[in-house]
């Protein structure tokens, strides 16, 4: 099955900073979609970038499916980008898509 | 906000016993996906519902089982709980046509 590596696993910013964060992935796949899990819990879905580039405000994604990773870029982070952020890709079970395979997630901890 | 709405919020039961989590998706989503996020395996699918029918089924244990009713809610079962089974589940939902899914809050299930 695909697999997906996020880089690095732990990030430490001090507030104000700028930071990249990364997903490898093994396989061509259809999608790929970036969350941010907050301290509760909750996964907040930040961008849906098969391909290309994207920009939310502070945040921004650029995937090169050709070159299978993407990269989550984080600008003036501040205390609240705290958490943990996952890549998941589109996996293939059961012959089906649309299943996400998930990464084990860059834990970012953005002190003040 | 999501859209996608889970119950409960928590649960803790005892070891033996049997739950039922419920999920309801996005106004007009058909697709329904469980996954469960454990400390051991991170984030993994479980299995997927479109318009009621399994449509795809991921590492899930034959203790567990799941359905999608007319009204397109979904149900997971678990049942014979054991202390592993202690973990985050998501459900989340997609649109026909697209494979971004917007995921509910979670139930965080606790087994004593």
């Amino acid at each position: 099955g695909i697999q997906v590596e996020q880089s690095p696993p732990d990030l430490i910013l001090q507030e104000g900073a700028n930071s990249t964060l990364r997903c490898n992935f093994s396989d061509s796949v259809n999608n790929l979609q970036w969350f941010h899990q907050n301290p509760w819990g909750q996964l907040i879905n930040l961008f849906y970038i098969p391909s290309g580039t994207k920009q939310n405000g502070r945040l921004s994604a650029t995937t090169v499916a050709t070159e299978r990773y993407s990269l989550l870029y984080i600008s003036s982070s501040q205390t609240t980008d705290s958490g943990v952020y996952f890549c998941a890709v589109e996996g293939g079970y059961g012959g089906s898509q649309g299943n996400l395979i998930f990464g084990k997630g860059t834990k970012l901890s953005v002190k003040p | 906000d999501s859209g996608v709405t889970q119950t409960p919020k928590h649960l803790i039961t005892a070891t033996g016993q049997r739950v039922t989590l419920r999920c309801s998706p996005r106004s007009g989503d058909l697709s329904v996906y469980w996954y469960q996020q454990s400390l051991d395996q991170g984030l993994q699918f479980l299995i997927q519902y479109y318009n009621g029918e399994e449509r795809a089924k991921g590492n899930i244990l034959e203790r567990f089982s799941a359905q999608q009713f007319p009204d397109l809610h979904s149900e997971l079962n678990l049942s014979s709980l054991e202390l592993g089974d202690s973990a985050l589940y998501f459900c989340a939902s997609s649109v026909a046509g697209s494979h971004e899914q917007y995921f509910g809050p979670g139930t965080r299930l606790t087994v004593t």
